[in-house]
């Protein structure tokens, strides 16, 4: 079992980009959480998807957007971006049904320069 | 989510017991007390987490007090490889939270030889 896969690992992008994030979750999970981490700061929550819809979102902007395709597997959308979106982006895995607990990727280290 | 206090920082020596503590006074009756650790540049991992029972397993141990208003997390032998962020998390158990995670500022655990 891979656990939860994330691609790429980093990325350098341009302010003003767009980019997409991607995340494969573990074998069985069929939920997606993404979160945002900034430098010496605890991961914060953007949003879940299951059942390919948005099912709770944190308190980001709408230039934060994801998708959810029927293999479970997410992507993580930012448009427009700015210097502070620079952080480590962390996929979780996990299942609505039963007792476990959330997995989570290596995570994708974002830098907008 | 109930908000928790942790310290910012604690040494332990290799081998010797360590005991980290989480203040979560405002906790309610249906909420967990869940532990995660982020070793540099991974995410996050699972540890433990409890109700009101003393818990452990091959990890560590997890002590909350009968008013479940704080709880020690203890690796009884620890290693270089234990230092990491400590997150103390509560919430509610069951269905997609697990995949909703708040987490606060953590406790830099540092393991010296």
């Amino acid at each position: 079992d891979a656990g939860v896969t994330q691609s790429p690992t980093h990325l350098i992008k341009t302010r003003g980009q767009q980019v997409t994030l991607r995340c494969s979750p573990k074998s069985g999970h069929d939920t997606v959480s993404w979160y945002q981490q900034a430098l010496g700061q605890g991961p914060q929550f953007i949003f879940q998807y299951y059942e390919e819809e948005e099912r709770q979102r944190g308190n980001f902007p709408d230039r934060f957007s994801g998708h959810q395709f029927p293999n479970y597997s997410s992507e993580l959308n930012v448009n427009a971006l700015l210097l502070g979106d620079s952080a480590l982006y962390l996929c979780a895995s996990s299942t609505r049904t039963g007792h476990t607990e959330a997995f989570f990727g290596q995570g994708t280290r974002l830098t907008v320069v | 989510d109930a908000k928790t206090t942790q310290p910012t920082s604690m040494d332990c020596a290799e081998g010797r017991a360590a005991n980290l503590p989480c203040n979560h006074s405002t906790i309610s009756g249906n909420e967990y007390v869940y532990w995660y650790r982020q070793i540099h540049s991974q995410g996050p991992q699972y540890i433990i987490h409890g109700l009101k029972n003393n818990e452990t397993n091959e990890m560590a141990s997890l002590i909350i007090t009968e008013d479940r208003k704080s709880s020690t997390l203890i690796l009884p032998h620890a290693t270089l490889r234990d230092t990491a962020v400590y997150y103390c998390i509560v919430r509610v158990a069951g269905g997609t939270s697990y995949g909703k995670l708040t987490f606060g500022q953590g406790t830099i655990l540092t393991v010296h030889p």
